[in-house]
């Protein structure tokens, strides 16, 4: 069935510096990448997307990469701060959201 | 404009209780979905609604969970009767249109001695 595989599953850093999380989709007709901020205790919140016309997508310190030969994407941030903290998913969609399985970023002042 | 709202927000009940979770879309948005987030299993797509209509309801664990959508502005999951094992945070999602930016309720709290 549709899977997608997240890694890390943590991920610390320094503040100031930027994390990169990876994301493998099987679906190859899966045309949405969305990827979603979730703080403790809070609902997911959307923070960027892309749709599978589109090869990188830029949003200030945040940015999303997808290739979709090799069914990857990537979410990077830059000049990380410690609000940055947060689990981070990603999701694969052609109808329906299958979500990776998270990674839990630590930022240290 | 209000997000999509999910009552109750914790709900403690013993075994065998029915328990009835509810949400209200977005107004103007026409599918929604349910999604429980356990630690082990993560974020999982119970069913979904299109225009009121469920369209998919693969991820519904058993026959004692239902989800019904009577209008364009409310839908309930049940479960009946309820099991420890149904322990978990449960979220409601709309959108507007089909692959579109899914939009989370607060969840709901639920837990089963």
């Amino acid at each position: 069935g549709e899977n997608v595989e997240q890694h890390p599953s943590t991920l610390s850093v320094q503040e100031g510096d930027s994390a990169v999380i990876k994301c493998t989709y099987s679906d190859s007709a899966s045309n949405y990448f969305p990827w979603y901020k979730q703080e403790l205790g809070k609902r997911p919140q959307l923070i960027i997307d892309i749709r599978s016309n589109v090869g990188e997508k830029k949003d200030q310190r945040i940015a999303v990469t997808l290739n979709k030969t090799a069914k990857h994407f990537s979410l990077h941030i830059t000049e990380t701060q410690p609000e940055d903290s947060a689990v981070y998913f990603c999701a694969a969609s052609r109808v329906k959201l299958i979500f990776g399985t998270g990674t839990r970023l630590q930022v240290f002042p | 404009d209000a997000g999509v709202i999910q009552s109750p927000r914790h709900e403690v009940t013993e075994m065998g209780q029915e328990v009835t979770l509810r949400c209200k879309p977005i107004s103007g948005h026409d599918y929604l979905f349910w999604y429980r987030q356990t630690m082990m299993r993560g974020l999982e797509l119970l069913i979904y609604f299109n225009n009121n209509v469920p369209i998919d309801d693969s991820g519904m664990p058993e026959d004692r969970f239902s989800a019904k959508m009577p209008n364009a502005s409310f839908s309930t999951l049940k479960i009946q009767p309820s099991e420890p094992r149904d322990s978990a945070v449960y979220f409601c999602a709309s959108s507007w249109g089909g692959n579109q930016p899914q939009h989370f309720g607060d969840g709901t709290r639920l837990s089963i001695l």
